[in-house]
């Protein structure tokens, strides 16, 4: 069963534009929410993550918004470049899990000129 | 040189043989996780492991077996390779603790033929 509902699968933006993807959870133990951006020919990498006891977290122009009563949680990039063309991930992982990481279907985005 | 890497990039067999993918970490990380990339499925857990000879399942586990004799390699064998495992193949390893980064490797593409 698919436990990260990621959507939409792919997703084209105007550079300076805000790109949204949004994922949602079904497990309530889920207590970490990472995403991951990932490049053609690399390996996903850490972009910016949130733990469930806030509600928003902003690093630079990309911002984690978090509603745990819906089980809900997305990726806001502002002012979307070229350069953020990728595959981005949405994954969650909880105490005691393991601590393995459950992703969701990922999103392909691209920024165009 | 420090992180994470796999072996090897690429690799084309044939149905029905054995085929080993290497992954080994510099970091001393007690987690290290095998996924596989899917499009339309994202990043499917094949098996992870929490320390040396402690190894568990994941999502997709049939006709993978891995072992883990040191903590800085975590090798996957597909014991009679099949065309349906024709993927790419990301290894990782995570520090334990709730929030810890998970740092992949650069992926091996293989071809089951």
């Amino acid at each position: 069963q698919q436990q990260v509902k990621q959507s939409p699968q792919s997703l084209i933006v105007q550079k300076g534009g805000i790109s949204i993807i949004n994922c949602a959870y079904e497990n309530t133990a889920f207590d970490y929410f990472p995403w991951y951006q990932q490049f053609p020919g690399k390996g996903p990498a850490l972009l910016i993550a949130i733990r469930p006891d806030v509600s928003e977290k902003k690093e630079g122009r990309f911002t984690i918004s978090f509603n745990k009563s819906a089980k809900q949680f997305s990726l806001h990039i502002m002012d979307s470049q070229p350069g953020d063309s990728a595959t981005y991930f949405c994954a969650a992982s909880h105490t005691g899990g393991g601590n393995k990481l459950t992703f969701g279907t990922g999103t392909q985005l691209k920024v165009e000129l | 040189d420090a992180g994470i890497t796999q072996s090897p990039r690429y690799k084309i067999t044939e149905t029905g043989r054995q085929v080993t993918l290497m992954c080994h970490q510099t970091w001393s990380h007690s987690y290290m996780f095998w996924y596989r990339q899917d499009l339309g499925h994202g990043l499917r857990l094949i098996y992870y492991s929490a320390a040396a000879d402690i190894t568990d399942k994941g999502e997709v586990p049939d006709g993978y077996v891995v072992s883990r004799s040191k903590t800085e390699n975590f090798p996957l064998t597909l014991e009679s390779a099949t065309r349906s495992q024709t993927s790419v193949y990301f290894c990782a390893s995570r520090e334990t603790g709730v929030n810890t980064e998970a740092f992949f490797g650069q992926g091996t593409r293989l071809t089951v033929v």
